[in-house]
């Protein structure tokens, strides 16, 4: 089956360390998301990536670093310098977003929390 | 700026009854509009779409219509029933680019 994985679900991390969070997904999509949702808040943009070894900051980017070695795979850094990393962290992917409508598809989310 | 205004949730109905979450958006020009569902403890998928003015997106006995002269796209099902407990997003993608803009989520719980 075709489709996005997020792993791990939940994570749990000590403050002031790097954490890094996967998204691998096998739908042969060019691009891909990073998004932060906070309770009661809608999802923020932190990074995306329309192609292999390119990616964009999001509206959030700050505190996070991002890389797009392979087509397939677009890991998530949360570094120190996030201010408040503790969030629930959700990838997407797309076909290539050139005009016409291509719907994003979510993976399940990593629920991270910074003790 | 592009923004995306939803009703505050939670949202509380018996089963049967019938649901409007309201959704109202500020956009430069002319976004495609959708409304996305998130059950507990998942991520999002998407509910229906509508890509210009007074296209009907529906699925699952959810309709949504997109009205420009309001910039309204609110949603609604006839019956709710428990399984559509979740909470339900609004957003909006500017032409040219895959960026989605999304609306705060109202949480819908309804009840036997």
């Amino acid at each position: 089956d075709g489709g996005i994985t997020q792993s791990p679900k939940y994570l749990f991390r000590k403050e002031g360390q790097n954490v890094t969070l996967s998204c691998e997904q096998n739908l042969n999509h060019d691009a891909m998301y990073w998004y932060r949702q906070d309770p009661g808040q809608g999802l923020r943009l932190i990074y995306y990536s329309q192609i292999v070894n390119d990616f964009q900051k999001g509206d959030i980017a700050e505190g996070y670093s991002v890389s797009r070695e392979k087509k397939e795979s677009f890991p998530l850094t949360v570094t120190s310098a996030q201010k408040n990393p503790t969030a629930f962290y959700l990838c997407a992917s797309s076909i290539v977003p050139a005009g016409g409508e291509n719907e994003q598809f979510f993976g399940p989310g990593t629920r991270l929390t910074v003790l | 700026g592009n923004s995306v205004t939803q009703m505050e949730g939670p949202v509380t109905l018996s089963e049967e009854a019938f649901l409007t979450i309201n959704c109202t958006y500020t956009a430069t020009g002319y976004p495609s509009l959708f409304w996305y569902v998130q059950y507990p403890g998942e991520g999002l998928q998407l509910l229906l779409k509508a890509t210009k003015a007074d296209d009907k997106g529906s699925n699952k006995g959810f309709e949504a219509t997109y009205r420009k002269e309001t910039t309204s796209f609110h949603l609604e099902k006839g019956s709710v029933q428990v399984s559509d407990s979740a909470v339900y997003f609004c957003a909006l993608r500017l032409g040219g680019y895959n960026k989605l803009i999304f609306g705060a989520g109202t949480r819908l719980a309804v009840h036997p």
